[in-house]
């Protein structure tokens, strides 16, 4: 079964706006942690943002944030004031505990294509 | 500044050829990670290993085999490559940073199978 589900496979925002990516989750476990990566063109996977599955607050990085809605098991990102360079693909990927059999894996979403229009 | 190296950019290769993809790492980390990453489908896990000399499959091995004999270096083998093995293959290692278990990815490797 799927685990993390991007269902927006593109988006496209006006330079300067919010856009907000989604992503959902499925665990039965209470410990879990929560990342989005961005990917340029070139191929190479930035971290962008973390979240705890304990964290009470939802977590913030520059102009990125992450709307954690737990009892929803929806991991949005919200990127703010969108630049010309945010223009990639963006992946949600969750980490498991290790009492999850082997999981010191990241098991990723099928990623959601981002344009950021001039 | 840490790094994930990948020996190769782009690998053009024939079929029934046996492939080494090679990763290194600076930064002494305990886990690494191969992945695959096809359109559609996001990062598949092929196989990983959490310490020297050890590994575990992952989502999809079939295929391919690892070896890791130094901490620093893991090494993804393609014993007889076929077409449907055409792919961005994709390195990653991780350690714990005291808050979470962070990891860094190296640059790629695209390969094509003819």
């Amino acid at each position: 079964a799927q685990k993390i589900t991007q269902t927006q496979p593109g988006m496209f925002v006006q330079e300067k706006e919010a856009v907000t990516l989604d992503c959902t989750y499925d665990t039965s476990d209470q410990s879990y942690g929560l990342f989005w990566y961005k990917q340029p063109s070139s191929g190479e996977m930035i971290f962008l943002i973390y979240q705890g599955s304990y964290d009470e607050q939802n977590a913030t990085e520059g102009r990125y944030s992450l709307n954690f809605q737990k009892a929803r098991k929806s991991a949005n990102l919200v990127i703010s004031a969108s630049q010309l360079g945010d223009s990639a693909m963006y992946f949600c990927a969750m980490r498991e505990p290790f009492s999850s059999g082997s999981a010191r894996q990241l098991t990723f979403g099928s990623g959601t294509q981002l344009t950021v229009l001039p | 500044d840490v790094k994930v190296t990948q020996s190769s950019r782009y690998l053009v290769k024939r079929t029934g050829e046996k492939v080494f993809l090679e990763c290194v790492q600076d930064m002494d980390h305990e886990n690494m990670f191969w992945y695959r990453q096809d359109p559609g489908l996001g990062l598949r896990l092929i196989y990983f290993s959490y310490d020297v000399k050890m590994k575990e499959k992952g989502d999809i091995p079939e295929g391919y085999s690892v070896s890791r004999e130094k901490k620093e270096r893991f090494s993804l083998i393609l014993e007889s490559a076929s077409t449907n093995q055409t792919s961005m293959y994709l390195c990653a290692s991780s350690t714990y940073t005291g808050d979470y278990y962070g990891y860094t990815f190296g640059s790629g490797t695209r390969l094509t199978v003819v």
